[in-house]
């Protein structure tokens, strides 16, 4: 059973603050992985996506891959309030067939 | 990215009836799927919808249940039938831009969130 996990929080951050979120898979195969963000009653948004170990910055917004490890992480700089939401954490196992972890309540207090 | 389309965009029905979902694409693409977010969960991925053939369902999903229709590149069809409360969840649309080394991304619509009582 390929599984992808997550911690769900929620994850209390302060404004300005660095939030990190993190998650780790089962497959080693895994060749994808993809940060959406899911604001209440919303659908999933993609956020960032990741193919290479290393990090891929974008805005605010680092991507941090390790496939040895079976880890992905996703760092959000100078947290906003408008950045509390769920957070998922993706891998694609078959051409857009991704698995999803249970996904990581932030909280961004003022 | 993609532009995607659902309708309803929710719906509240009675147990025991069907309701289908109609999803557009502002362009064409090859793959889409559908995944359902029950309350609280995360997603599950439902069953890929083939164009001009019969729908792909993953394990604990069946075409009786969840028929799916995929008449051309850019629309596709979910209906849940015979509903019960345990079908109330969000039904989302989902398309896969491919590109060069499997390196595309999922995009999703707006959902449909249904209630059944």
């Amino acid at each position: 059973q390929k599984e992808v996990e997550q911690n769900s929080g929620p994850l209390s951050v302060p404004e300005g603050a660095i939030a990190s979120l993190n998650c780790t898979y089962s497959d080693r195969g895994s060749q994808s992985f993809f940060w959406y963000r899911q604001y209440s009653g919303k659908s999933p948004e993609l956020i960032m996506s990741i193919y290479s170990n290393g990090d891929k910055e974008d805005g605010r917004f680092t991507a941090q891959l390790n496939k040895a490890s079976q880890y992905v992480s996703l760092l959000i700089r100078d947290s906003q309030p408008s950045d509390s939401a769920t957070y998922l954490c993706a891998v694609n196992n078959s051409w857009g067939k991704l698995q999803f972890g249970a996904g990581t309540q932030v909280v961004v207090t003022p | 990215s993609a532009v995607i389309s659902q309708k309803p965009s929710r719906d509240i029905c009675q147990r025991g009836t069907s309701l289908t979902i109609q999803c557009q694409v502002d362009s064409q693409v090859t793959m889409m799927f559908w995944y359902r977010q029950q309350p609280g969960q995360s997603l599950t991925l439902i069953a890929t919808a083939n164009q001009g053939s019969e729908a792909t369902y993953e394990s604990g999903f069946v075409i009786d249940k969840f028929p799916i229709s995929r008449p051309n590149l850019t629309f596709s069809t979910l209906t849940v039938s015979n509903m019960s409360p345990e079908d109330s969840s969000i039904y989302l649309c989902s398309v896969y831009r491919d590109s060069a080394g499997n390196t595309g991304e999922l995009f999703f619509g707006e959902g449909s969130r249904l209630t059944v009582l």
